[in-house]
Order: C-alpha cells, then structure tokens, then sequence
C-alpha cells in the first residue's frame, strides 16, 4: 500500500503547455518532499514544504502544500523539454521515507 | 564533495550468479538508505542505516538479499543467487539526519539472464 499516491501516472505534454501534477494521502505530515529524477540519473531534491497553505516557487514551478498537511500539488507554467523526468514526492520528517510511484512527464519540443 | 558514489554503474549477470553493489555514501551523513526501481513497483525503499547500524529491513524481498555497512563510508547489498526478477535499478542515498534531503547516487542498472 502506498503512503502516498500520485497523479497522473503520466503526461505527455508540449512544450509550452502548463500542467499539474498531484501528490495526496490520508495521512498528515509534518513536511513534504518533491524530488525530481531525470532518465538514467537518481531522483533529487526540487524542494521541501513545511506549513499547511504554503506556497514555494522554483522559477516556472509552484508548490502548494495542503492546508490540512495531507496534500501537495505542483505546477509547471510554459513547461519545457528539460522539465522532462519522474517527479516523485516523499514524506519529511519520517524516518522511514516512503515515495510516491511519481509522475512521469514528457515535454515534446 | 563527489556525491553518492555507486557501482558498478552496469551489471549483467546470469540466473544463480551473486551480485555484489556498491556504495559511498557522502561523507559525514549518518543515514544510508537502499532502493530499487522498476516500473511496476516505483522506487521502493529496501533497506536503511543509522550510524552503520541496520535500522529497518523490512523491505528486503527475502533472504537472497543481505546488506552491509562495515564503516561510515561503505556498504553493500548483496543478491546470492540472482534470479531475473531482480533485474533492476539499485540506488543508493544518504541524508544528514533521518528525514531530510535524501542524495541519491546515480544507481547500478542490473539485469539477471
């Protein structure tokens, strides 16, 4: 069973295009990580949310952390080719860390 | 720092073989974590140190695999024997402390013949 669960499972966009992708759970946390792992490389650390409401944006990307602290959303505005890899999200504060099955996102030139 | 280091980067092996990955976690980070990744199972957390000792190995599939991490600067994951549906990607991360930024190291891609 998955801690968390991500949507979509994939998305094929083109470039310039804005998308959303969703990381949700029953369970509330103290923090959230979205890692992001480009094709034949490990995943790594785009940016962690703390306070339920808050937003944090990386340049053409936004991450919005639930008010209740059991969700996460991010959106990538015009996105672009080098957007392109497996964006997974993960627990913080947890000893035991517990990934998302990801999104995979394809940006088509 | 060079990062995570593992290898090999590429193993090919044949069913029955042992396998032996790698790891150098970055210096000075207390956990060490063990994943594989497919694509029907995602990235699943295998195994997890806290100061070289073993914290949780829940996740290890079944007594084919064993992990080691005789010092703070190296551990392995052994697979004896190999069976094809161990054919994955094994990455290995650290992280300062437990809960934080995980660094993962570019994997070992194995494929078990």
């Amino acid at each position: 069973t998955q801690l968390l669960e991500q949507s979509p499972q994939f998305l094929s966009i083109q470039e310039g295009e804005n998308l959303t992708v969703y990381c949700n759970s029953s369970s509330v946390f103290s923090s959230l990580q979205w890692y992001r792992q480009e094709p034949g490389e490990g995943p790594v650390l785009l940016v962690t949310v703390v306070t339920g409401g808050e937003v944090k944006k990386l340049k053409r990307l936004t991450f919005q952390f639930g008010d209740a602290r059991k969700d996460s959303s991010l959106h990538i505005t015009a996105a672009q080719p080098g957007d392109t890899g497996l964006y997974l999200c993960a627990p913080g504060g947890s000893y035991i860390p517990t990934f998302g099955r990801g999104t995979s996102l394809i940006v088509h030139p | 720092d060079a990062g995570v280091i593992q290898s090999p980067r590429h193993e090919v092996t044949e069913m029955g073989q042992e396998v032996t990955l790698r790891c150098k976690p970055i210096s000075g980070h207390d956990y060490l974590f063990w994943y594989r990744q497919t694509m029907m199972r995602g990235l699943e957390l295998l195994i997890y140190f806290n100061n070289n000792v073993p914290i949780d190995d829940s996740g290890m599939p079944e007594d084919r695999f064993s992990a080691k991490m005789p010092n703070a600067s190296f551990s392995t994951l052994k697979i004896q024997p190999s069976e094809p549906r161990d054919s994955a990607v094994y990455f290995c991360a650290s992280s300062l402390m437990g809960g934080e930024t995980q660094y993962f190291g570019p994997g070992t891609r194995l494929l078990v013949l």
